[in-house]
């Protein structure tokens, strides 16, 4: 099975700050990378799929990137309300692996 | 507007079964794939299980596999997570997610139901 790695599993950033996550598949996935946005106590929500497709509603401050097996999530200026776990997913066949999760927290 | 409610969380005991539903409104049931997600207390999310829109394919993670059935009932817009040989381990909460592509991401979610496996 393709294994999905996130780093890093948490950071702390200053509100404004330009903060990015990135996600490795251990095999190619293509472009068939979502990612989940999850607050504390909170359902996950769905921020970007095709790897760079932003959901409809979701700041445009969020961006994602990449093809094949690296990919990265970008916040380019950090809000209080971006606290939260981010997790990257592979949906190109079964199993739909996640990534472990980044923790991000306001410095 | 679309709606996933998941029931039929509970404490258990270790070996025993428990069957979980989530109830679907808002949307064509019929027309989607439907996955089972969950998320262990202070841990990260762990696919379990996908159903086919017409119930003719089914996967399962290799954790649950020979344990787990997922099953749907179209005519009540509802999808099954029966759990059977329950371990600590499976102690978590349980989403069920839509699925838009087939293979697809996960576009809504429940608010999930919490299964405690404890004796």
């Amino acid at each position: 099975d393709i294994q999905m790695t996130q780093s890093p599993s948490s950071l702390s950033a200053s509100v404004g700050d330009r903060v990015t996550i990135t996600c490795r598949a251990s095999q190619g996935i293509s472009n068939y990378l979502a990612w989940y946005q999850q607050k504390p106590g909170k359902v996950p929500k769905l921020l970007i799929y095709a790897a760079s497709t932003l959901e409809s509603g979701v700041p445009s401050r969020f961006s994602g990137s990449g093809s094949g097996t690296d990919f990265t999530l970008t916040i380019s200026s950090l809000q209080p309300e971006d606290v939260a776990t981010y997790y990257c997913q592979k949906y190109n066949s079964a199993p739909w692996t996640f990534g472990q999760g980044t923790k991000v927290e306001i410095k | 507007q679309v709606q996933l409610v998941e029931s039929g969380g509970g404490v258990v005991q270790p070996g025993r079964s428990l069957r979980l539903s989530c109830a679907a409104s808002g949307f064509s049931f019929s027309s989607f794939a439907m996955h089972w997600v969950r998320q262990a207390p202070g841990k990260g999310l762990e696919w379990v299980a996908v159903i086919w829109f017409d119930g003719s394919n089914k996967y399962y993670a290799d954790s649950v596999k020979g344990r787990f059935t997922i099953s749907r009932d179209n005519s009540k817009n509802t999808l099954y997570l029966q759990m059977n040989s329950l371990r600590d381990e499976d102690t978590a909460v349980y989403y069920c997610a839509r699925d838009l592509g087939l293979p697809g991401y996960f576009d809504h979610w429940g608010q999930g139901t919490l299964v405690t496996v404890s004796s």
